[in-house]
């Protein structure tokens, strides 16, 4: 069964103050791996999709990797507006629905 | 970036009536969405995936009589919750793949509440 588990829960950091989140993730084969946005009382925005082991993306102040295992999205020196909750999800399949973690809360104060 | 749109973006009703939510990828044909609900400080949960000129897929536990699913054409997909009951109260959020920009884009979500 696909699994994916994002650490930590929930995260506050200092404006300024650079994190990673983590996302580890099972799959019987990874088609791509994939990076939302969601704000509170919307729908998910994409981020970014990693393909194989190696891959990284940037948009801003953030940053996707990935390895065989986990994916990491690195922030850096944030602000407050990128404060949300950042899910990440695997997809087996073309065409096939994603599987989510449960996200990781983050806020930074100003 | 694609666009999916949803509509309405909330409702309220009363026990035992139906809803009826749409979704529409604006920009991009989709031959498949999916549907998906959320509840407060929880992940999406799969509830369905819709298939154009064919029938649902539901997952484990969701009912298909309850949530009805039509998708009526390449860019319209709808769910309706039949007899809605308290319970039913949540975030459902739909899903479409641009399989030209090869990922999935999200709809802004409805937020159902059933009184």
């Amino acid at each position: 069964e696909d699994q994916v588990t994002q650490s930590p829960e929930a995260l506050r950091l200092q404006e300024g103050e650079s994190s990673s989140l983590n996302c580890s993730y099972t799959v019987s084969g990874l088609r791509g791996l994939f990076w939302y946005r969601q704000d509170p009382g919307k729908g998910p925005e994409f981020l970014f999709t990693l393909y194989s082991a190696g891959e990284e993306k940037e948009k801003e102040r953030l940053k996707a990797t990935l390895t065989k295992k986990e994916s990491f999205l690195h922030i850096t020196a944030p602000k407050p507006e990128d404060s949300a909750t950042y899910l990440c999800a695997v997809q087996a399949q073309g065409n096939t629905p994603l599987v989510f973690g449960k996200g990781t809360r983050l806020s930074v104060i100003a | 970036g694609a666009v999916v749109s949803q509509h309405p973006s909330w409702v309220i009703c009363k026990s035992g009536t139906s809803v009826k939510i749409e979704c529409r990828s604006l920009d991009f044909q989709a031959t498949t969405m999916f549907w998906y609900r959320q509840f407060p400080k929880q992940s999406l949960m799969l509830m369905a995936t819709s298939n154009e000129g064919s029938k649902a897929t539901y997952e484990q536990g969701v009912e298909k009589d309850k949530f009805l699913i039509n998708h009526a054409s390449l860019t319209l997909s709808t769910l309706t919750v039949t007899s809605a009951h308290p319970e039913d109260s949540s975030f459902y959020i739909c899903s479409a793949p641009d399989q030209g920009l090869d990922t999935q884009y999200f709809g802004p979500g409805t937020r159902l509440t059933v009184l």
